[in-house]
């Protein structure tokens, strides 16, 4: 099966630093990759839609100068946490489909980003 | 937008028993619900879907049931084992958008 990986799998910063999340299609050109983030103990809630080559598509509520997304090839999507607060420590994760007509995303490994 | 609604939030059963989680959509051109398994700190796990065209597919212990005129589909695992115990979430998105809502999630917990 398609392989999607996501790195790195755990980050620790300071309040007011960058973090970029790196997410890749092994196996697979992702012309479309999905970033979700998971606050402990709930739902995986869609932040944006990451498209090659062209901007990202954000949901209602998550502010794109915060977190920046960079889809710059069929491989990788990068997301960048710019300028952290304790609020946004979370499990953010990526995902992709191989788009070969079967609906399925493949989903990467999982970033902990943890805020102090 | 597409809202998922999943129900119960916890589910205690005890192993060998059936557990039954229910997952209710709200947009009708949603045409596509997988069902996901997530351990701690892992990534969500694929273990069945089902596709508008289709009432009901089951995979050994595990099966999954769709009513579209009421907008809820269900997954139904059979023999219960405590390896079944992880937080299960359904999803739901319309053909070719590969953009999922997630329902809420259910704990399952098998007690041996």
């Amino acid at each position: 099966g398609a392989v999607v990986s996501q790195h790195p799998s755990r980050v620790i910063c300071k309040s007011g630093t960058s973090v970029k999340i790196e997410c890749r299609s092994l196996d697979f050109q992702a012309t479309t990759m999905f970033w979700y983030r998971q606050f402990p103990k709930q739902s995986l809630m869609l932040m944006a839609t990451s498209n090659e080559g062209s901007k990202a598509t954000y949901e209602q509520g998550v502010e794109k100068d915060k977190f920046l997304i960079n889809h710059a090839s069929l491989t990788l999507s990068t997301l960048t946490v710019t300028s952290a607060h304790p609020e946004d420590s979370s499990f953010y994760i990526c995902s992709a489909s191989d788009r070969d007509g079967n609906e399925k995303l493949f989903f990467g490994s999982g970033t902990q980003l943890s805020v102090l | 937008g597409e809202n998922v609604e999943q129900h119960p939030s916890t589910l205690s059963v005890q192993e060998g028993d059936s557990a039954v989680i229910k997952c209710t959509y709200s947009d009708s051109a949603s045409n596509y619900f997988p069902w996901y398994k997530q351990e701690l700190g892992k990534r969500p796990q694929l273990i069945i879907d089902i596709r508008s065209n289709v009432g009901e597919k089951k995979d050994q212990r595990i099966a999954v049931t769709l009513n579209k005129t009421a907008k809820h589909f269900s997954l139904h695992i059979t023999e219960t084992q405590p390896e079944d115990s992880a937080v299960y979430f359904c999803a739901a998105s319309t053909r070719g958008t590969y953009k999922y809502i997630f329902g809420t999630g259910t704990r399952l917990k098998v007690l041996a």
